[in-house]
């Protein structure tokens, strides 16, 4: 099972500033199995990137992912207050899904 | 509008069953592949299970063979059987639908909670 590490746990910001989360993973990830969501408080996950890079429709352009192999990257180049939130990494491999541990992106 | 509606939450006692349906609007449930995900309260996201088209199912360790995925087509429900229910499987239970395309959860439901305790 790959494991995937998101850090930091916590990253406390002003709103106008960018925003740089990662995920790790423990063994390679395809770029096309490599998605992001955002979580608010009471709501489900919503899918923010797919495919390492693309982004779901109706994401804002400041919202962009990157990455290959085993370190991939979501940034937020200016933050809006509607942008803290949790944000979640997840891959796909063998019929198994995982999930990272999570990032809170809070108001500094 | 597409949606997933999530009920059957509730409290049970450990070694209790619950079954938990999700009722999608807008799409068919069997053309798509569908999954439940969990989270603990303050906890991550985990993948519990997936029905794929054909009807081939996978689950996560933590819940095979004690949870059972299946799904009716005549209601466009999905079902998740929770068998030998244990206080660790407290959690909201999310339905969503895994688009093959992107390779992750495109729609999610407003989920569930399934509270394990005596």
């Amino acid at each position: 099972e790959i494991v995937l590490t998101q850090s930091p746990g916590t990253m406390s910001l002003s709103p106008g500033e960018r925003a740089t989360l990662s995920c790790r993973a423990s063994q390679s990830v395809s770029s096309s199995y490599l998605a992001w969501y955002q979580q608010k408080p009471g709501q489900a996950p919503r899918l923010l990137i797919y495919g390492a890079s693309t982004r779901a429709t109706g994401i804002p352009d400041r919202f962009s992912g990157s990455g290959s192999g085993t370190d991939f990257t979501l940034t937020i180049s200016r933050l809006e207050p509607e942008d803290f939130a949790v944000y979640h990494c997840q891959q796909y491999g063998s019929s198994l899904v995982t999930f990272g541990g999570g990032t809170k992106v809070e108001i500094k | 509008e597409v949606q997933l509606v999530e009920t059957g939450g509730g409290l049970i006692q450990p070694g209790g069953s619950l079954r938990l349906s999700c009722t999608a609007s807008g799409f068919t449930v069997s053309s798509n592949y569908m999954s439940w995900v969990r989270q603990a309260p303050g906890k991550g996201l985990e993948w519990v299970s997936t029905i794929y088209t054909g009807g081939s199912t996978y689950y996560a360790d933590s819940v095979k063979g004690r949870f059972t995925l299946s799904g009716d087509n005549s209601k466009n429900t999905l079902y998740l059987q929770l068998n030998s229910l244990r206080a660790e499987d407290t959690a909201v239970y999310y339905c969503a639908r895994w688009l093959q395309s992107f390779e992750a959860f495109d729609i999610w439901g407003q989920g569930t909670m399934v509270t394990v305790s005596s």
